[in-house]
């Protein structure tokens, strides 16, 4: 079946540094890949898309690229702020025979992001 | 509204007792998910809506549970006998279509089980 695996943190920064959090993945089909983002008491937002081998998804100064070679989608800011304190979701979607119907989530890895 | 609407935000209730639990998605979304997140199991899906129609109802948890879904809309998420392992917060997501589009979700409905 199709999984999802990423960093559970939680992950401890300082304003401005440099984020990476890791996220692979198992797939039957092609799957499209997601990032959704949850603040503290606020629901899931999706925060950024890619749907093929290569395309690179981003928003807010976030980023992601779809490796289909090593199955990842590790996301990326160059300057992380302290309003980007969340948990953060990576998600794939396969709609393939075999896939699930619905979105496979990885566990959440928590931002925490000190002044 | 824009987003997905559920309803109650929090209900509490007692062993064994059944709960509605409402969905109302974002207009012209075809497709409907119900997850459900907690802290053990992360997040989980549970049903998905084509319409009317769930085409596979493996997902939920047990035989307690039951979703429906009317004039490709408003859906329901019912549990019967609540169980204190039904504890969580239930959320849904709506979507365009089922092919790899983005899944809108709603703040959830945080369900406590006394």
């Amino acid at each position: 079946g199709d999984s999802v695996t990423q960093m559970e943190g939680p992950v401890t920064l300082s304003e401005e540094a440099f984020l990476t959090i890791n996220c692979t993945y198992t797939a039957t089909g092609y799957p499209s890949l997601f990032w959704y983002v949850q603040y503290p008491g606020e629901g899931l937002q999706l925060l950024l898309k890619a749907t093929k081998a290569d395309d690179k998804g981003s928003n807010k100064g976030f980023e992601a690229t779809y490796r289909k070679e090593t199955t990842s989608f590790h996301l990326e800011k160059g300057s992380v702020q302290v309003s980007d304190s969340a948990v953060y979701f990576c998600a794939l979607s396969d709609v393939s025979p075999g896939g699930a119907d619905g979105l496979t989530f990885g566990k959440g890895t928590h931002l925490i992001i000190q002044p | 509204g824009a987003g997905v609407s559920q309803s109650p935000s929090n209900k509490v209730t007692e062993k064994g007792k059944d709960v509605e639990l409402r969905c109302d998605p974002i207009s012209g979304h075809t497709a409907l998910y119900w997850y459900r997140q907690s802290l053990g199991q992360g997040l989980e899906f549970l049903i998905y809506f084509q319409g009317n129609s769930a085409p596979d109802k493996s997902g939920l948890p047990s035989d307690r549970f039951s979703a429906e879904r009317t004039g490709g809309s408003v859906s329901t998420l019912t549990i019967q006998r609540t169980q204190q392992e039904d504890s969580a917060v239930y959320l849904c997501a709506s979507s365009l279509k089922h092919t790899g589009q983005p899944q809108h979700f709603g703040d959830g409905t945080r369900l406590s089980i006394l």
